[in-house]
């Protein structure tokens, strides 16, 4: 089983509709949540990073952490045709020597106008 | 623009040889990472470098080796090619030396084994 599972997609919705995108993980020292977005032939962008559990809001761009379900979602409002891109979550315990970035499979969305 | 550069962006090269990819990190960042992406595998980290020294240690074959030269930018060295070893290869950078930093992504470069 990996560490961390991602619903590869694709998942395709029409403009303005609300995205969520979900990871689910095994670590429970996982403290660390992050997600990136991949456009193609470009390199991952950090869009969003959390502690711990709980919400955290950016724009249009909002990241839920459930520990305790070990479930993290990324939710997208109004999204845009410029939203369409890979979508890969990652998360770390942060504990020294004993950590790495662990990525999902990433999943690809596409926004119709 | 993540402020990360990678060259070459793409590579060609056959089976058996060896090629040597490089990274300039971010002004200021001491923390160089590689990670290898391929279809089937995802991300996944290969090693990282702190300030010219091997911090932490990924899914990295023997035949991958890596370092990190004093004025920050690192090279990832991959010898006795195989098909197999055909994907992206990321460069990223940090601050620090956690993996709880957020890592700055330069645009990869691809590798493709004939």
């Amino acid at each position: 089983q990996k560490e961390v599972e991602q619903d590869p997609g694709p998942l395709s919705v029409p403009e303005g509709a609300i995205v969520s995108l979900n990871c689910t993980y095994s670590n429970s020292a996982f403290q660390y949540f992050m997600w990136y977005r991949q456009y193609s032939r470009k390199g991952p962008e950090l869009l969003m990073y959390t502690y711990s559990s709980g919400n955290k809001e950016d724009g249009r761009f909002t990241a839920q952490v459930d520990k305790s379900s070990k479930y993290i979602s990324l939710f997208i409002r109004d999204s845009q045709p410029s939203d369409s891109a890979t979508y890969l979550c990652a998360m770390t315990s942060g504990i020294q020597g004993a950590q790495k970035l662990v990525f999902g499979q990433g999943t690809r969305l596409t926004i119709n106008p | 623009d993540s402020g990360v550069t990678q060259t070459p962006k793409h590579l060609i090269t056959a089976t058996g040889q060896r090629v040597t990819l490089r990274c300039s990190p971010r002004s200021g960042d001491l923390s160089v990472y590689w990670y290898q992406q391929s279809l089937d595998q995802g991300l996944q980290f290969l090693i990282q470098y702190y300030n010219g020294e091997e911090r932490a240690k990924g899914n990295i074959l023997e035949r991958f080796s890596a370092q990190q030269f004093p004025d920050l930018h690192s090279e990832l060295n991959l010898s006795s090619l195989e098909l197999g070893d055909s994907a992206l290869y990321f460069c990223a950078s940090s601050v620090g030396q956690g993996f709880n930093q957020p890592q700055h992504f330069g645009d990869g470069t691809r590798l493709s084994i004939l």
